[in-house]
């Protein structure tokens, strides 16, 4: 059974960094591109960033230079390294797997929350 | 800035139809796009339906269907019931390893 689960969220003063984790089972994590998605609280989702089977990555305008994903291999584990947080990135993180070119398994989400 | 638009409501009476589309503030949707949709309920995660234009998800029932309709991307909710009252979202790869998500619509089904 495919199994995506994530953690590392929480309150946070702006400006502040955070490192998510993704914690993937029930499949071959390293054949896989694996994405981060995010939803700010009442509004709908955000791609934030994709990493590829090749560790070639790609990111959202509004995050690029300030987030960095990253996927452990050995750890079945994808990452997502957050730093200089602002107000608007209060959101549910969400890591999800890749299917041609579209989401098929999501995990849980992780709470991240900015405060000023 | 490429915007992917869906209408922000729509209401579907039960056993009715109902078709949400997915379009582009400049230009058409088209395959290339490789359109998807998603269903989420309050407080889940979001379930995926179909993906690639129109192929249905893993244990998503039939009366869910996608498609290209003119220059948009549609799901189609054929006999509606009560429990597809959600919130769709729709999903397009914008090539460059760029992916955009629609605003969202909110489904009532009454």
């Amino acid at each position: 059974e495919v199994q995506l689960v994530a953690s590392g969220g929480g309150l946070v003063q702006s400006g502040g960094s955070l490192r998510l984790s993704c914690a993937a089972s029930g499949f071959t994590f390293s054949s896989y591109w694996m994405h981060w998605v995010r939803q700010a609280p009442g509004k709908g989702l955000e791609w934030v960033s994709c990493i590829k089977s090749d560790y070639s990555t790609t990111y959202a305008d509004s995050v690029k230079g300030r987030f960095t994903i990253s996927r452990d291999n050995a750890k079945n584990t994808l990452y997502l390294q957050v730093n200089s947080l602002r107000d608007e990135d209060t959101a549910v993180y969400y890591c999800a797997r890749d299917l041609a070119y579209t989401f098929d398994y999501w995990g849980q989400g992780t709470h991240v929350t900015v405060s000023s | 800035q490429t915007v992917v638009t869906q209408e922000p409501s729509f209401s579907v009476s039960p056993g009715g139809t109902v078709t949400l589309t997915c379009g582009l503030s400049s230009g058409s949707v088209s395959t290339s796009y490789y359109p998807s949709w998603y269903q989420q309920t309050p407080g889940q995660a979001p379930r995926t339906l179909v993906y690639n234009t129109d192929t249905r998800s893993s244990g998503v029932p039939d009366r869910f269907s996608g498609s290209i309709l003119g220059n948009k991307a549609a799901l189609t909710i054929t006999g509606a019931q009560a429990e597809d009252e959600s919130d769709y979202h729709c999903l397009l790869y914008m090539d460059s390893g760029i992916w955009v998500f629609g605003g969202g619509t909110k489904l009532t089904v009454l």
